[in-house]
């Protein structure tokens, strides 16, 4: 399974953009880069992925290299309740459909007023 | 709502106990899946099932036993084999397509600790 690399933790500014890099130098053709977040004793909450090109919705924007060895992921506008884990995943298919998720320690995001 | 349901949020096994864990989801989804997260690390798949009746181990089901009997429900037993069951038990569903297309939606987990 292609690996991830993130940084353990970052400190961000309410109301400021957080910018959170992810190495995956090992990634396939066609594996897909997944963001997912945990805010603490709660499930995981999906944001965003993509294959190659940059994609935005209204949580976040992910922003892939051309090379598809890294990515980043961008919240615009940091708020208090965007304190949580990120994870950054390499998505696998596993058997004739569905993926696996291969879930690394993920960077602690404190977001501070 | 539609949406994922885990029970009961605490669970306590007693040494040489089987207990399950509850899952129900209301997404009409094919695949569901069972991971377990340990304190201050990432999620490691059990077992996951892409339609009903049918079911693969995932990266660390030693101890662990499921069923999938209806498209609903994916309960998971930790068995007494299960040596080190204290951990906090998240289950996902998914639709079943390439993996683009198949986001894991979860549950508010399942905290288990041994008495």
């Amino acid at each position: 399974d292609a690996k991830t690399t993130q940084p353990t933790s970052m400190d961000c500014a309410e109301g400021r953009a957080a910018n959170l890099p992810c190495n995956h130098s090992t990634i396939s053709g066609n594996e897909y880069v997944y963001w997912y977040r945990q805010i603490h004793s709660q499930g995981p909450q999906y944001i965003i992925h993509g294959l190659k090109n940059n994609e935005t919705n209204e949580m976040a924007s992910l922003i892939i290299t051309e090379d598809r060895k890294s990515s980043t992921l961008i919240l615009p506008h940091a708020t208090l309740r965007d304190t949580a884990v990120y994870y950054c995943i390499v998505s696998t298919q596993i058997k004739a459909a569905g993926n696996k998720l291969t879930f690394g320690g993920g960077t602690r995001v404190l977001v501070k007023p | 709502d539609g949406g994922i349901t885990q029970s009961p949020k605490y669970l306590f096994r007693k040494e040489g106990q089987n207990v399950t864990l509850s899952c129900e989801q209301n997404l009409n989804h094919d695949a569901m899946y069972w991971y377990r997260q340990d304190p201050g690390q990432g999620l490691r798949l059990i077992y996951y099932s892409q339609i009903v009746n049918d079911f693969q181990k995932g990266d660390i089901a030693e101890g662990y036993s499921v069923s999938r009997e209806k498209k609903e429900s994916f309960p998971l037993t930790v068995t007494s084999a299960q040596k080190n069951p204290t951990a906090f038990y998240l289950c996902a569903s998914s639709i079943v397509g390439l993996a683009g297309k198949n986001i894991q939606y979860f549950g508010a987990g399942t905290r288990l600790s041994v008495l």
